[in-house]
């Protein structure tokens, strides 16, 4: 199984703050590594697909980087709105989540 | 728009089997493209994949859950299911229901569900 490593576990930060969070894969997972955010009593939302593309209504500050094995979330600026819970998946085999990011803001 | 919206019991004994629907609205189950997932998330530990199934009933399941789990589609309702016996307290968590299309991102999930398992 491909295990995925996120972090930080959980983060604290000010609106209009860059805010950076990390995925790193056992292996190789070419372009297959996706990032969603939960709130509570909400669906989970997919934010960016395939390491970069953005998903349709979701704001241009969220950012997906990287390739192979090491991968970056990036929110340019921090909204009030982006609080909650962050994880990256691995679509490569079967699917496998990160460990999660909790985010609050200051 | 497709929407999905879970429904099941809230509150389970151990050993009982967890029954969980997931109504498909805005769009077919049909989809030729679109596979159905189950996906939990209990305190403390990150959201694990369960199975999924495509519209013709062909499913594939998360080794960690052996032989415990089933997913079905029913086309007639428009709904797919999640079965899962033997419950213990280790299965209490929200579960969600997700599409996706072959390895690609679940791009539509419904608001979960919460299940307890206590005796």
């Amino acid at each position: 199984d491909i295990q995925v490593t996120q972090s930080p576990s959980s983060l604290s930060a000010s609106a209009g703050d860059r805010v950076t969070i990390t995925c790193r894969a056992s292996q190789n997972i070419n372009r297959y590594l996706h990032w969603y955010q939960l709130k509570p009593g909400k669906a989970p939302r997919l934010l960016i697909y395939a390491v970069s593309s953005l998903q349709s209504g979701v704001p241009s500050r969220f950012n997906g980087s990287g390739s192979g094995t090491d991968f970056t979330l990036t929110i340019s600026s921090l909204q009030p709105e982006d609080f909650g819970s962050y994880y990256c998946q691995q679509s490569y085999s079967i699917p496998s989540f990160g460990q999660g990011t909790n985010l609050e803001i200051k | 728009q497709v929407q999905l919206q879970e429904s099941g019991p809230g509150l389970m004994k151990p050993s009982q089997t967890l029954s969980l629907t997931c109504t498909v609205s805005g769009g077919s189950i049909r989809s030729s493209s679109s596979y159905w997932s189950w996906i939990r998330l209990a305190a403390g530990k990150r959201l694990e994949w369960i199975g999924r199934v495509f519209a013709s009933g062909s499913a594939t399941y998360n080794p960690s859950f052996k032989s415990r789990v089933s997913i079905s589609t029913d086309t007639s309702k428009n709904h797919f299911s999640l079965k899962l016996s033997s419950v213990t307290a280790a299965d209490t968590a929200i579960y969600y229901c997700a599409r996706h299309v072959a390895d690609d991102a679940f791009d539509i999930w419904g608001q979960g569900t919460v299940v307890t398992v206590s005796s």
